[in-house]
């Protein structure tokens, strides 16, 4: 099993909404990340946890709040977000890269976009 | 500074035509080097990568990228383009630190 999955698919916010994206993977990988990404650009690195400990926080604002409740699950949770937040959300996975012999591949899911009114 | 430069920002290609997407990369040791497409509103797909050994690298859908250190490019290639590759490309080098640098991205277009 290769995959990762995401829910929800979409997400409509409004600023004061409280909201939790999820993210979810079984293939023992270690390493788990959150990306933002706008229409037509790369995805940006947020957040990535290692071990389900945050290892970095990529100056995100706290009105993001990663969670990681166990090796195979990501949460990302929203709260009074801006319209400039709307994007869609990546998580990816990955082995440990500073094991010997692990390729640094990660394993994106498929997303969840964003729409903050 | 670490960087991955994609210079063309679209290419369009007939269906069954051939296809090069470049990418050039600024890293200071031996790169760890991938392809991943992405299809409009989906997730980032792991078309293939590189670290050392042979350096043509075979994917997956039949796609296949060349590692030139002398260049410090890691071309993208496919024979024939089918009407189903037309998707955002983006070439990546993993820096350390967990953190992956991605390409601004190549957009195909495929006409019939």
């Amino acid at each position: 099993d290769t995959e990762v999955t995401q829910t929800p698919k979409h997400l409509v916010m409004g600023m004061t909404n409280k909201k939790s994206l999820k993210c979810e993977q079984h293939m023992g990988h270690r390493a788990m990340y959150w990306y933002k990404q706008k229409a037509k650009k790369p995805p940006e690195l947020m957040f990535v946890y290692s071990y389900e400990k945050l290892s970095i926080n990529e100056s995100v604002p706290s009105r993001f709040s990663p969670e990681c409740p166990n090796s195979s699950l990501l949460n990302l949770h929203l709260h009074a977000l801006q319209p400039e937040d709307s994007a869609l959300y990546l998580c990816a996975s990955s082995h440990d890269p500073r094991l010997a012999g692990v390729l640094h591949e990660q394993y994106f899911g498929p997303g969840t976009r964003l729409t903050v009114t | 500074a670490q960087s991955v430069t994609q210079p063309d920002i679209h290419i369009t290609v007939s269906e069954g035509a051939s296809l090069e997407l470049r990418c050039n990369y600024s890293y200071g040791a031996t790169p760890y080097l991938f392809w991943y497409v992405q299809s409009p509103g989906q997730g980032l797909q792991l078309l293939l990568k590189y670290f050392s050994g042979d350096t043509l690298v075979q994917g997956i859908k039949g796609f296949e990228a060349e590692f030139k250190r002398s260049q410090s490019s890691f071309n993208l290639r496919k024979p024939s383009v089918h009407w189903s590759d037309a998707a955002e490309y983006f070439c990546a080098v993993y820096t350390g630190g967990f953190k992956t640098i991605f390409g601004a991205g190549t957009r195909l277009f495929v006409k019939a």
